[in-house]
């Protein structure tokens, strides 16, 4: 079966420095995965995905994530954090036919 | 394109009355899905469907009912409500996957937040 973990609940970090959101998956076959991001009281946006393409993928936003099958991880990074990134974010690993997600992390940016 | 639309935005509902929470899509996509989110939980999958007349339980299926006899429409019953379905309901819509791995992105809607007093 597919798991997802994201190691963080709570991300908290400065306007203008870097941003790390961890995330592990359990797959056995080679698994779809995804990052969405939840602004408050809003739907779900993709921010990127990837899909056995490259395995650093770029997404929205200057968002990025990095596929590490040695170590099943699939961590979002982000050179510089702004105001407006402060939101809730979902590590997604795909099933048959159906994607699993992890509980979320929510990103605090401070000015 | 409107995407995915969901009715009605709030709705507070007493023990035991019924109610449906409509989706609709216009991305002409097989697949859509039903889940209900709550704080630090991440969204639990509550049923979905590979196509028109085809239904399948999610994670916790308990408490409710759908239908699919169109394409576009993906109608979530709750017949008795409770107070533990209190939460912020999200369909979503996508392509069908390619194989078992590979999935394509699924496509929310702005959610429907309901309260059960």
């Amino acid at each position: 079966a597919q798991s997802v973990t994201q190691l963080d609940s709570h991300v908290s970090v400065s306007e203008g420095t870097p941003v790390l959101l961890r995330c592990n998956y359990s797959s056995s076959y080679s698994p779809s995965l995804f990052w969405y991001v939840q602004h408050p009281n809003k739907g779900l946006q993709l921010l990127l995905k990837y899909t056995s393409a490259a395995t650093l993928v770029k997404g929205i936003n200057g968002f990025e994530a990095e596929f590490k099958k040695s170590e099943t991880s699939f961590h979002l990074t982000k050179p510089s954090a702004h105001m407006s990134d402060a939101a809730e974010y979902f590590c997604v690993v795909s099933g048959i036919d159906k994607l699993v997600f992890g509980a979320g992390t929510i990103l605090r940016v401070k000015s | 394109n409107a995407g995915v639309t969901q009715t009605p935005k709030f709705r507070i509902l007493k023990i035991g009355q019924s109610m449906t929470l409509q989706c609709t899509q216009d991305m002409n996509h097989n697949y859509m899905y039903w889940y209900r989110q709550d704080p630090g939980m991440g969204l639990k999958l509550i049923y979905y469907s590979v196509g028109a007349g085809i239904t399948d339980k999610g994670e916790v299926p308990n408490g409710y009912n759908v239908s699919r006899s169109t394409t576009e429409d993906f109608p979530l019953r709750l017949e008795l409500a409770a107070p533990s379905q209190t939460s912020v309901y999200f369909c979503a819509s996508s392509l069908p996957s390619v194989n078992s791995g590979t999935n394509y992105e699924q496509y929310f809607g702005p959610g429907t937040r309901l309260t059960v007093t």
